[in-house]
């Protein structure tokens, strides 16, 4: 069984200009959360999908925005980059069976200039 | 304000000795904590999960303690490996009405000698 893989997993941005992240979830996952990992605050929560909805929500401004597809792929887009948004970006799926269970991705490493 | 502390932030201990990890939160209400383990580069591989009514999991030569009295976990490495050498990081869900919202410890950095 494939697991959650991330694209691309490295990045360079310029500030201002806005970002699109992909992550694609084990097969069957039909929960997908994200995550910012920074040296200084750790790894923080920014959203949870489930069925193409958002379920949960953690505390970013609102540049940070995410979607989910039918298929249970999702997206996460940064708008407006600042350089504090240097970040290893993680995404993790969840099933159902384990209800607690998730399984990460690799990260997508980026990198605002 | 949910909180997770860990510690210690750091610890270099020689290959085949044991060593503990503490964590101690501030989550409520509790749903479950997780601990993880994140090798440099990589994305991280759950190691426990405890809910409020589990006190011990083992996995391997990694046992987690909760105690949800006090508020405090711990995850007991026993004969350290190489290969134990990663960043451990505890987590803490709170459940409002049913969903989860995860607050994640800044993590121990583990460093095995040989």
């Amino acid at each position: 069984k494939a697991g959650v893989t991330q694209t691309p997993r490295y990045l360079i941005k310029t500030r201002g200009q806005q970002v699109t992240l992909s992550c694609s979830p084990i097969s069957g996952h039909r929960s997908v959360s994200w995550y910012q990992q920074t040296p200084g605050q750790g790894l923080q929560f920014l959203f949870e999908y489930f069925s193409e909805t958002q379920r949960n929500k953690g505390n970013f401004p609102g540049r940070f925005s995410g979607r989910q597809f039918s298929n249970s792929r999702s997206e996460m887009n940064v708008s407006t980059l600042e350089l504090g948004d240097s970040a290893l970006y993680l995404c993790a799926s969840k099933g159902l069976a384990a209800s607690y269970e998730q399984y990460f991705g690799p990260g997508t490493r980026l990198t605002v200039t | 304000k949910n909180q997770v502390e860990q510690s210690p932030q750091s610890l270099i201990i020689l290959e085949g000795k044991n060593c503990t990890l503490q964590c101690n939160y501030t989550v409520s209400p509790f749903s479950n904590l997780r601990w993880y383990k994140q090798d440099t580069g990589r994305g991280p591989v759950s190691l426990t999960i405890m809910t409020f009514s589990e006190n011990t999991k083992s996995n391997g030569r990694y046992t987690a303690t909760l105690d949800a009295d006090t508020k405090q976990s711990s995850l007991h490495i026993t004969a350290s490996q190489l290969s134990d050498s990663a960043s451990y990081i505890c987590v803490v869900s709170a459940s409002p009405g049913g969903s989860y919202i995860p607050t994640f410890g800044r993590g121990t950095s583990l460093i095995v000698h040989p």
